[in-house]
C-alpha cells in the first residue's frame, strides 16, 4: 500500500499569513492526490483533486502543485474560514489511503 | 447538489454486529461508486470500504476484511455497510462518500457513530 505523510503536523499562523502544506507519497502517485479540508464537527470537503485542480466552488486562494512523491497545498492568504484540518489522499493505488492530517491553527 | 443520510449507528458489544446505511438523492446513485471512511475520536480519516456503481467491485482496507461487507440496493439508492465482529477500535465516526467518478471524493453525508464497547 501507498502511505501518504503529511507535514507539519500542525502550522500556527495568523490570518493573511500565506500556508503551505506539504504531502509526501512512499512511492511515485503521478499526480493522483486530492487534498480534503475538515472542520471540527464537520464532514470533509473536497477542495483539490488530481494534484492541482480546484473542486467546484474552491476559493482560488487554494492552489495544489507537485508530482511523482512529493505534494503541496498552497493557501495564498488565510482567511478566518480557512483554519481547519486538512487531508491527502492518494488515488493511483488500491487502498487509496489518506494521510494523517495537518492541522492549520490561529496563532 | 448531492445528499448522503447515513444512520444505523450505535452502541455495540465487542463481538457484536451491526449495519450502517446511506439514502443518497440529488445524483444518478446506479451510476457511480460508494465509499465507507471512518474517522476514530479525535483521529484522522481511514478510508474503509467501496463498491463499484453496479455492485461488482467491493475494496476493503485490511483490517476489516473478513469482518465488513459493502453493499447497494439501486432500486433503493442506498449503500449499506454490515461490520460483524466488531472490535473496540471500530469505534469511529463512519461516513458514507460518494465516488467522483474517478475514485476521489467529491460528497460526504454527515456521519454515524459507531461505538464498540462492553
Amino acid at each position: 500500500e501507498i502511505v501518504l505523510t503529511q507535514s507539519p503536523a500542525t502550522l500556527s499562523l495568523s490570518p493573511g499569513e500565506g500556508a503551505t502544506l506539504s504531502c509526501r507519497a512512499s512511492q511515485s502517485i503521478i499526480t493522483y492526490v486530492a487534498w480534503y479540508q475538515q472542520k471540527p464537527g464537520q464532514a470533509p470537503r473536497l477542495l483539490i483533486y488530481n494534484g492541482s485542480l480546484r473542486a467546484t466552488g474552491i476559493p482560488s486562494r487554494f492552489s495544489g502543485s507537485g508530482s511523482g512523491t512529493d505534494f503541496t497545498l498552497t493557501i495564498s492568504s488565510l482567511e478566518p474560514e480557512d483554519f481547519a484540518v486538512y487531508y491527502c489522499q492518494q488515488r493511483s493505488r488500491w487502498p487509496p489511503l489518506f494521510g494523517g492530517g495537518t492541522k492549520v491553527e490561529i496563532k | 447538489q448531492a445528499q448522503l443520510v447515513e444512520s444505523g449507528g450505535g452502541v455495540v458489544q465487542p463481538g457484536g454486529s451491526l449495519r450502517l446505511s446511506c439514502a443518497a438523492s440529488g445524483f444518478t446513485f446506479s451510476s457511480v461508486g460508494m465509499h465507507w471512511v471512518r474517522q476514530a475520536p479525535g483521529k484522522g480519516l481511514e478510508w474503509a470500504a467501496f463498491i463499484g456503481y453496479d455492485g461488482r467491485n467491493q475494496y476493503y482496507i485490511d483490517s476489516v476484511k473478513g469482518r465488513f461487507t459493502i453493499s447497494r440496493d439501486n432500486s433503493r439508492n442506498t449503500v449499506y455497510l454490515q461490520m460483524n465482529s466488531l472490535r473496540p477500535e471500530d469505534t469511529a465516526v463512519y461516513y458514507c462518500a460518494k465516488d467522483s467518478k474517478t475514485y476521489y471524493i467529491d460528497y460526504w453525508g454527515q456521519g454515524t457513530l459507531v461505538t464498540v464497547s462492553s
